[in-house]
């Protein structure tokens, strides 16, 4: 059963475009949601994340919205560049001090010069 | 010093050999995790260390065992391992305090079975 659904799986953007991701998720004992970048070779970065008594966050050219009745959350990035271009994946965790990140499939976004 | 160090970088095995993997961290953290990443995939988790007590084993195979010598090390013991464990292993690390939860990555060792 896959807990956090995410799409697309890959996203072309122009450059100075906005990409978007959408992940989904069933569960609603999760209480943190994180967005991860990684670039090949190297371990997940966190990006950005969000709690689900927030609607919005920015930081910079990243932005994620969450809808706590859909159970959606996405990732904005404004004015994509080439040096975005990497795997970035949704992850969802449970309530208390411990757990595990439950992680999407991820999405490969690529940002043309 | 807000790094998760893991070595190796890079690890080349054979099936009979036996290795460590090590990750070190020196944030203060009191949650480490072990995740294994195939590629294109997201990563999975292996284990989670709370305290330097196992808490989580998501069912590794023995050939795979977690050592938590002190709050900034954590191991991982190779043994047997069969090809299809070549992976990139990620350390990661977490606070407890309940207030925020960011996980922190290492680069990860590309753990290659041959």
């Amino acid at each position: 059963q896959q807990q956090v659904k995410q799409s697309p799986q890959s996203l072309i953007v122009q450059k100075g475009g906005i990409s978007i991701i959408n992940c989904a998720y069933e569960n609603t004992a999760f209480d943190y949601f994180p967005w991860y970048q990684q670039f090949p070779g190297k371990g997940p970065a966190l990006l950005i994340a969000i709690r689900p008594d927030v609607s919005e966050k920015k930081e910079g050219r990243f932005t994620i919205s969450f809808n706590k009745s859909a159970k959606q959350f996405s990732l904005h990035i404004m004015d994509s560049q080439p040096g975005d271009s990497a795997t970035y994946f949704c992850a969802a965790k449970y309530g208390g001090s411990q757990g595990n990140l439950i992680f999407g499939k991820g999405t490969k976004l690529s940002v043309k010069p | 010093d807000t790094e998760v160090t893991q070595t190796p970088k890079h690890l080349v095995m054979g099936m009979t050999n036996k290795k460590s993997l090590k990750c070190e961290q020196h944030m203060g953290h009191r949650a480490m995790y072990w995740y294994k990443q195939k590629a294109k995939k997201p990563p999975e988790l292996m284990f989670v260390y709370s305290y330097e007590k196992l808490s989580i084993n998501e069912s590794v195979p023995s050939r795979f065992s977690p050592e938590c010598p002190n709050s900034s090390l954590l191991n991982l013991h190779l043994h047997a391992l069969q090809p299809e464990d070549s992976a990139l292993y990620l350390c990661a690390s977490s606070r407890r305090d309940g207030v925020t939860y960011g996980y922190t990555f290492g680069s990860g060792t590309r753990l290659t079975v041959v």
